[in-house]
């Protein structure tokens, strides 16, 4: 049920580009990405509906590929406040319920 | 300003202690949820509730209990039973799921064991 994040962690300089991954072996109804600094909570980004559809959210945008049951996220010119953990999470149905399931997260370092 | 207020901030259970992880919003959303953060981990669901008096176990629901008496409190009694409870915990609240809105977060509770 748990979606699968990749890389597991990235290392980037101030100014270079990365890209994590989000893949669910489940139907998705939506995904979810999140960005969570050392012993804080998660701040959301944004939402991924049905429909291949991409968003943006400053400099970082992602899509959705239902047919895929994929999810990247973008992160362009990276920024030193982009450093943190960077978590999807996948709405899908479950015992006729629908669940938000999370990865286990990308750590996302930049430097100067 | 509205949010999610979690309390306490630190915790330190004793062993065979039940303690009781507190959890308030004031969004006016009808769902709340538990989740269990490990270092190096995703968040793990503990128990969610969709509506008032009424509660769902999660994935790792075992050694843990809720209550959902009041719209805006659910708090997570971690109990004797859940031997290794060592762990960050996320409280977060929402609209129903399917109205394509995002989970509010609290700022978590460290618990450790004495």
């Amino acid at each position: 049920q748990q979606p699968v994040q990749s890389p597991q962690a990235v290392i980037l300089r101030e100014g270079e580009d990365a890209v994590i991954n989000c893949s669910s072996s489940k139907a998705l109804y939506s995904v979810h990405w999140y960005r969570q600094k050392h012993g804080e909570a998660p701040v959301f980004l944004m939402i991924l509906l049905k429909g291949g559809e991409q968003k943006g959210h400053e400099k970082i945008s992602a899509s959705f590929n239902e047919k895929k049951q994929q999810s990247s996220l973008y992160l362009t010119a990276s920024q030193l406040s982009y450093s943190g953990t960077y978590f999807c999470g996948t709405e899908i149905l479950i015992q006729g319920a629908q669940k938000l399931v999370f990865g286990q997260g990308t750590r996302l370092t930049i430097n100067p | 300003d509205g949010g999610i207020t979690q309390s306490p901030k630190y915790l330190f259970r004793k062993e065979g202690q039940n303690v009781t992880l507190s959890c308030e919003q004031n969004l006016n959303h009808d769902a709340m949820y538990w989740y269990r953060q490990d270092p190096g981990q995703g968040l793990r669901l503990i128990y969610y509730s969709q509506i008032v008096n009424d509660f769902q176990k999660g994935d790792i629901a075992e050694g843990y209990s809720v209550s959902r008496e009041k719209k805006e409190s659910f708090p997570l009694t971690v109990t004797s039973a859940q031997k290794n409870p060592t762990a960050f915990y996320l409280c977060a609240s929402s609209v129903p799921l399917r109205s394509n809105q995002p989970q509010h977060f609290g700022d978590g509770t460290r618990l450790s064991i004495l």
